[in-house]
């Protein structure tokens, strides 16, 4: 099975900074990588498909990068609405894996 | 629009079963596979399976291999997932998804609680 990691798993952060987050996949998986928000509370929100696809609706300050086996969510310029926590997702091959999520706080 | 709409929250003892729907609307479900997630939020997010609504084909995360069964009516564009021999640890919200690009529109979830 294809593991994922996330760091860090706890970021806090001020309105307006620029926020990094990191997905690790323990084998190749291509651009086969998808982010997602999820709230307190909701359904998760698909945001990137593909490492680097801005879904429709979702705000141009989220953007994705990466292949193979690192990649990374980037929220240019923190909002408070952002508050959530963040979760990688591989759909290269099966069984298909979340990873652990980061929660982001405002600091 | 596409919507998938879940069935209410369960309660349920432990050993008993539980069945959960999830209603397809704005789409016919046999255009695309069908995936449901666990999340627990101490646990995160994990992916149970998938069916393809189209010939009944599912795959199944190794864990849920013996706990979950996905099935699908398409004369009612709904999909279910039933969870057998119920313990506390399946207290959690399931949520249905819909698989093009990856996992892109949710159902809103349902809890199931087990407890005695």
């Amino acid at each position: 099975d294809i593991q994922m990691t996330q760091s860090p798993s706890l970021l806090s952060a001020s309105v307006g900074d620029r926020v990094t987050l990191s997905c690790k996949a323990s084998q190749n998986i291509y651009k086969y990588l998808n982010w997602y928000q999820q709230k307190l509370g909701e359904a998760p929100k698909l945001l990137i498909y593909y490492t680097n696809s801005l879904q429709t609706g979702i705000p141009s300050r989220f953007s994705g990068s990466g292949s193979g086996t690192d990649f990374t969510l980037t929220i240019s310029s923190l909002q408070p609405e952002d508050v959530a926590t963040y979760y990688c997702y591989q759909y290269n091959s099966g069984p298909w894996t979340f990873g652990g999520g980061t929660k982001l706080e405002l600091k | 629009e596409v919507q998938l709409q879940q069935s209410g929250p369960e309660l349920r003892r432990p050993g008993s079963s539980v069945k959960l729907s999830c209603k397809a609307s704005g789409y016919s479900i046999t255009d695309y596979l069908m995936h449901w997630v666990k999340h627990r939020p101490e646990h995160g997010l994990e992916w149970i399976g998938w069916i393809d609504p189209e010939d009944g084909e599912t795959k199944y995360a190794q864990k849920f291999q013996s706990k979950a069964t996905l099935t699908a009516d398409t004369s009612s564009n709904t999909a279910y997932m039933q969870l057998s021999s119920l313990t506390s640890e399946d207290t959690a919200t399931y949520f249905c998804a819909r698989h093009t690009t990856g996992l892109d529109y949710w159902g809103q979830g349902v809890m199931v609680t087990v407890s005695s």
